[in-house]
């Protein structure tokens, strides 16, 4: 079946570090990938997403190109802030069975230090 | 703000009662989607309803109902409540059911069963 697999949390950074979360999907077909973020206390953003391969999907500094050959959405940020400490979720989306299956990775969790 | 609402935004309870979290989706989406987000199981899809009618069910327990009103707003009725169904209760919406589409969430109702 349709899966995503996220690398494991957390994730410690120092403010203005390298940021990478790997993000691999199984999928037949097509899906959509995207990345939400969930920062302390809140609900799902929508950070980014991207529809077929090759797309870069990019918002906030942060960005993931969507690599069918690797089936793979990694998301990036090249310097990252103690403000982007909060759990991310990478996704994919299928239309599948009459609708839209919206299908989570475990989440990682991202803390930066000044 | 993804313009999603959801009402209450905590909710504290005891075992065997029953609840009703509200949900209003984005204006012009027809599509209302229900996940559960706990500590061990995750984000989990419970119900997705378009434009008045169930389209998809998920996980979702036989002690769990839902219904979308002709306005769109969308309710979740969880009853017999039970300590495990403690959680974050997130509504997303969409623009239409099929074919592929971005899911928008709300901020999330958290539910706790003393």
């Amino acid at each position: 079946g349709n899966s995503v697999t996220q690398m494991e949390g957390p994730v410690t950074l120092s403010e203005e570090a390298f940021l990478t979360i790997n993000c691999t999907y199984t999928a037949t077909g097509y899906p959509s990938l995207f990345w939400y973020v969930q920062y302390p206390g809140e609900g799902l953003q929508l950070l980014l997403k991207a529809t077929k391969a090759d797309d870069k999907g990019s918002n906030k500094g942060f960005e993931a190109t969507y690599r069918k050959e690797t089936t793979s959405f990694h998301l990036e940020k090249g310097s990252v802030q103690v403000s982007d400490s909060a759990v991310y979720f990478c996704a994919l989306t299928m239309f599948s069975g009459g609708y839209n299956k919206l299908i989570f990775g475990a989440g990682t969790r991202l803390a930066v230090h000044p | 703000d993804s313009g999603v609402t959801q009402t209450p935004k905590h909710l504290i309870t005891a075992t065997g009662q029953r609840v009703t979290l509200r949900c209003s989706p984005r204006s012009g989406d027809l599509s209302v989607y229900w996940y559960q987000q706990s500590l061990d199981q995750g984000l989990q899809f419970l119900i997705q309803y378009y434009n008045g009618e169930e389209r998809a069910k998920g996980n979702i327990l036989e002690r769990f109902s839902a219904q979308q009103f002709p306005d769109l707003h969308s309710e979740l009725n969880l009853s017999s409540l039970e300590l495990g169904d403690s959680a974050l209760y997130f509504c997303a919406s969409s623009v239409e059911a099929e074919g592929v589409d971005t899911q928008y969430f709300g901020p999330g109702t958290r539910l706790t069963v003393l």
